[in-house]
Protein backbone atom coordinates (compact mmCIF):
# COMPACT_ATOMS: atom_id res chain seq x y z
CA UNK A 1 0.00 0.00 0.00
CA UNK A 2 0.92 3.33 0.20
CA UNK A 3 3.58 4.71 2.78
CA UNK A 4 5.20 7.76 4.03
CA UNK A 5 7.18 7.31 6.96
CA UNK A 6 8.63 10.35 8.61
CA UNK A 7 11.89 10.49 10.80
CA UNK A 8 12.74 10.86 13.17
CA UNK A 9 9.85 10.98 15.71
CA UNK A 10 11.03 13.93 17.58
CA UNK A 11 13.95 16.58 18.02
CA UNK A 12 15.65 18.51 20.28
CA UNK A 13 18.19 21.60 19.60
CA UNK A 14 19.60 23.89 21.17
CA UNK A 15 19.08 27.05 19.33
CA UNK A 16 21.31 27.97 16.63
CA UNK A 17 21.83 24.09 15.94
CA UNK A 18 20.41 23.11 12.31
CA UNK A 19 17.84 20.10 11.82
CA UNK A 20 17.40 17.81 8.91
CA UNK A 21 14.15 16.36 8.55
CA UNK A 22 12.97 13.36 6.52
CA UNK A 23 10.10 12.05 4.70
CA UNK A 24 10.15 8.61 2.93
CA UNK A 25 7.53 7.51 0.29
CA UNK A 26 6.96 4.00 -1.14
CA UNK A 27 5.41 4.93 -5.06
CA UNK A 28 5.61 7.47 -7.43
CA UNK A 29 3.50 10.71 -6.33
CA UNK A 30 2.22 14.09 -8.00
CA UNK A 31 2.89 16.09 -5.11
CA UNK A 32 4.95 16.36 -1.72
CA UNK A 33 3.78 19.33 0.84
CA UNK A 34 5.63 20.31 4.14
CA UNK A 35 3.49 21.80 6.70
CA UNK A 36 4.07 23.11 9.96
CA UNK A 37 1.90 23.00 13.37
CA UNK A 38 2.01 24.59 16.48
CA UNK A 39 -0.12 23.00 19.51
CA UNK A 40 -3.63 23.72 18.92
CA UNK A 41 -2.51 25.43 15.60
CA UNK A 42 -3.57 25.41 12.02
CA UNK A 43 -1.09 23.67 8.90
CA UNK A 44 0.69 25.83 7.42
CA UNK A 45 1.95 25.02 4.29
CA UNK A 46 5.81 25.86 3.79
CA UNK A 47 6.36 24.19 0.70
CA UNK A 48 5.01 22.74 -2.19
CA UNK A 49 7.98 20.67 -3.67
CA UNK A 50 6.84 17.80 -5.87
CA UNK A 51 10.51 17.47 -6.72
CA UNK A 52 13.93 19.30 -6.70
CA UNK A 53 15.18 22.09 -4.50
CA UNK A 54 12.84 25.02 -3.21
CA UNK A 55 14.22 27.93 -0.07
CA UNK A 56 12.08 30.19 2.09
CA UNK A 57 14.06 32.34 4.66
CA UNK A 58 16.48 29.07 6.83
CA UNK A 59 14.12 26.50 5.69
CA UNK A 60 15.10 24.50 2.50
CA UNK A 61 13.36 21.46 1.04
CA UNK A 62 14.18 18.89 -1.59
CA UNK A 63 12.68 16.44 -3.26
CA UNK A 64 14.31 13.51 -5.32
CA UNK A 65 11.54 11.52 -6.96
CA UNK A 66 14.23 8.33 -8.20
CA UNK A 67 15.53 8.19 -4.57
CA UNK A 68 11.67 8.64 -2.80
CA UNK A 69 12.48 11.00 -0.40
CA UNK A 70 11.90 14.18 0.35
CA UNK A 71 14.02 16.24 3.26
CA UNK A 72 13.22 19.66 5.33
CA UNK A 73 16.37 21.30 6.51
CA UNK A 74 16.32 23.87 9.40
CA UNK A 75 19.37 26.17 9.83
CA UNK A 76 20.17 27.84 12.50
CA UNK A 77 17.01 27.35 14.60
CA UNK A 78 15.22 29.45 16.56
CA UNK A 79 12.90 28.49 19.51
CA UNK A 80 10.04 29.77 17.40
CA UNK A 81 10.50 26.71 15.08
CA UNK A 82 9.22 24.61 18.12
CA UNK A 83 6.45 22.87 16.84
CA UNK A 84 5.37 19.90 14.75
CA UNK A 85 6.60 19.49 11.19
CA UNK A 86 4.58 17.07 8.80
CA UNK A 87 5.12 15.80 5.29
CA UNK A 88 2.32 15.14 2.99
CA UNK A 89 1.91 13.17 -0.77
CA UNK A 90 -0.39 13.05 -3.22
CA UNK A 91 -0.12 9.77 -4.81
CA UNK A 92 0.11 8.99 -8.44
CA UNK A 93 -3.30 8.21 -9.44
CA UNK A 94 -5.21 9.79 -6.47
CA UNK A 95 -6.15 13.29 -5.28
CA UNK A 96 -5.78 12.16 -1.61
CA UNK A 97 -3.32 13.84 0.26
CA UNK A 98 -1.34 11.47 2.81
CA UNK A 99 0.00 12.40 5.55
CA UNK A 100 3.79 11.13 7.60
CA UNK A 101 3.50 10.80 11.49
CA UNK A 102 5.14 13.96 12.36
CA UNK A 103 8.57 15.13 13.80
CA UNK A 104 8.02 16.94 17.29
CA UNK A 105 11.00 19.57 16.98
CA UNK A 106 11.66 21.16 20.02
CA UNK A 107 14.38 24.18 20.09
CA UNK A 108 15.59 25.12 23.43
CA UNK A 109 17.30 28.39 24.90
CA UNK B 1 -7.28 36.71 -1.17
CA UNK B 2 -9.15 34.74 1.01
CA UNK B 3 -8.33 31.80 2.65
CA UNK B 4 -10.02 28.32 3.74
CA UNK B 5 -12.72 29.56 6.19
CA UNK B 6 -14.50 27.10 8.70
CA UNK B 7 -16.91 27.51 11.05
CA UNK B 8 -17.42 27.10 14.03
CA UNK B 9 -14.10 28.13 15.91
CA UNK B 10 -15.38 25.52 18.73
CA UNK B 11 -17.81 23.35 19.33
CA UNK B 12 -18.66 21.24 22.63
CA UNK B 13 -21.72 18.70 22.56
CA UNK B 14 -23.04 15.99 24.70
CA UNK B 15 -23.15 12.82 23.88
CA UNK B 16 -25.39 11.56 21.18
CA UNK B 17 -26.06 15.30 20.20
CA UNK B 18 -25.27 16.29 16.05
CA UNK B 19 -23.02 19.38 14.92
CA UNK B 20 -22.68 20.22 11.47
CA UNK B 21 -19.29 22.45 9.96
CA UNK B 22 -18.87 24.43 7.27
CA UNK B 23 -16.35 25.13 5.47
CA UNK B 24 -15.93 27.69 2.32
CA UNK B 25 -12.69 26.89 0.16
CA UNK B 26 -10.70 28.93 -1.54
CA UNK B 27 -12.05 30.21 -4.87
CA UNK B 28 -11.58 28.36 -7.59
CA UNK B 29 -9.86 25.51 -5.71
CA UNK B 30 -11.93 21.85 -7.63
CA UNK B 31 -10.97 19.70 -4.78
CA UNK B 32 -11.98 20.27 -0.72
CA UNK B 33 -10.68 17.40 1.61
CA UNK B 34 -12.18 16.79 5.45
CA UNK B 35 -9.76 15.65 7.78
CA UNK B 36 -9.55 14.21 11.26
CA UNK B 37 -6.81 15.42 13.72
CA UNK B 38 -7.63 14.49 17.41
CA UNK B 39 -5.32 15.26 20.38
CA UNK B 40 -1.06 14.56 19.09
CA UNK B 41 -1.87 12.99 16.09
CA UNK B 42 -1.43 13.95 12.21
CA UNK B 43 -4.41 14.57 10.13
CA UNK B 44 -6.24 11.64 8.99
CA UNK B 45 -8.43 12.28 5.84
CA UNK B 46 -12.26 11.32 6.26
CA UNK B 47 -13.88 12.62 2.84
CA UNK B 48 -13.08 14.48 -0.23
CA UNK B 49 -14.71 16.09 -3.53
CA UNK B 50 -13.50 16.85 -6.44
CA UNK B 51 -16.35 19.60 -7.75
CA UNK B 52 -19.37 18.39 -6.33
CA UNK B 53 -18.60 14.54 -6.24
CA UNK B 54 -17.19 12.63 -3.65
CA UNK B 55 -14.11 10.71 -4.84
CA UNK B 56 -13.91 8.87 -1.26
CA UNK B 57 -15.10 8.82 1.72
CA UNK B 58 -13.94 5.28 2.93
CA UNK B 59 -12.85 6.90 5.80
CA UNK B 60 -15.78 8.11 6.83
CA UNK B 61 -17.74 6.65 9.96
CA UNK B 62 -20.89 6.44 7.49
CA UNK B 63 -23.44 5.26 10.07
CA UNK B 64 -23.14 9.10 11.56
CA UNK B 65 -20.91 10.96 9.41
CA UNK B 66 -21.81 12.66 6.49
CA UNK B 67 -20.47 15.69 3.93
CA UNK B 68 -21.95 17.27 1.27
CA UNK B 69 -20.60 19.84 -1.50
CA UNK B 70 -24.06 20.66 -3.33
CA UNK B 71 -22.72 23.19 -6.07
CA UNK B 72 -19.14 22.03 -5.89
CA UNK B 73 -18.03 25.39 -3.31
CA UNK B 74 -18.89 25.07 0.06
CA UNK B 75 -19.45 21.89 2.31
CA UNK B 76 -21.01 20.79 5.15
CA UNK B 77 -19.60 18.02 7.51
CA UNK B 78 -22.79 16.89 9.84
CA UNK B 79 -22.11 14.22 12.80
CA UNK B 80 -25.68 12.82 13.82
CA UNK B 81 -25.47 11.33 17.59
CA UNK B 82 -21.72 12.39 18.67
CA UNK B 83 -19.64 10.21 20.30
CA UNK B 84 -16.65 10.96 22.88
CA UNK B 85 -14.69 9.53 20.54
CA UNK B 86 -15.27 11.90 17.96
CA UNK B 87 -13.39 14.61 19.94
CA UNK B 88 -10.67 15.48 17.35
CA UNK B 89 -10.15 19.37 15.00
CA UNK B 90 -12.12 18.82 12.44
CA UNK B 91 -10.08 20.51 9.30
CA UNK B 92 -11.03 21.82 5.52
CA UNK B 93 -8.56 22.33 3.00
CA UNK B 94 -9.19 22.99 -0.64
CA UNK B 95 -6.62 22.70 -3.46
CA UNK B 96 -6.17 22.63 -7.21
CA UNK B 97 -2.30 21.77 -6.67
CA UNK B 98 -0.79 23.21 -3.42
CA UNK B 99 -3.19 22.19 -0.72
CA UNK B 100 -4.43 25.14 1.88
CA UNK B 101 -5.83 24.42 5.43
CA UNK B 102 -8.11 26.31 7.32
CA UNK B 103 -8.26 26.72 11.08
CA UNK B 104 -10.23 24.25 12.00
CA UNK B 105 -13.19 23.74 14.22
CA UNK B 106 -12.03 22.16 17.68
CA UNK B 107 -14.80 19.46 18.69
CA UNK B 108 -15.15 18.44 22.11
CA UNK B 109 -17.96 15.81 23.12
CA UNK B 110 -18.49 15.27 26.96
Amino acid sequence: GQQVQQSPASLVLQEGENAELQCNFSTSLNSMQWFYQRPGGSLVSLFYNPSGTKHSGRLTSTTVIKERRSSLHISSSQTTDSGTYLCALEFSGSWQLIFGSGTQLTVMP
Amino acid sequence: EAGVTQSPRYAVLQEGQAVSFWCDPISGHDTLYWYQQPRDQGPQLLVYFRDEAVIDNSQLPSDRFSAVRPKGTNSTLKIQSAKQGDTATYLCASSTAEVFFGKGTRLTVV
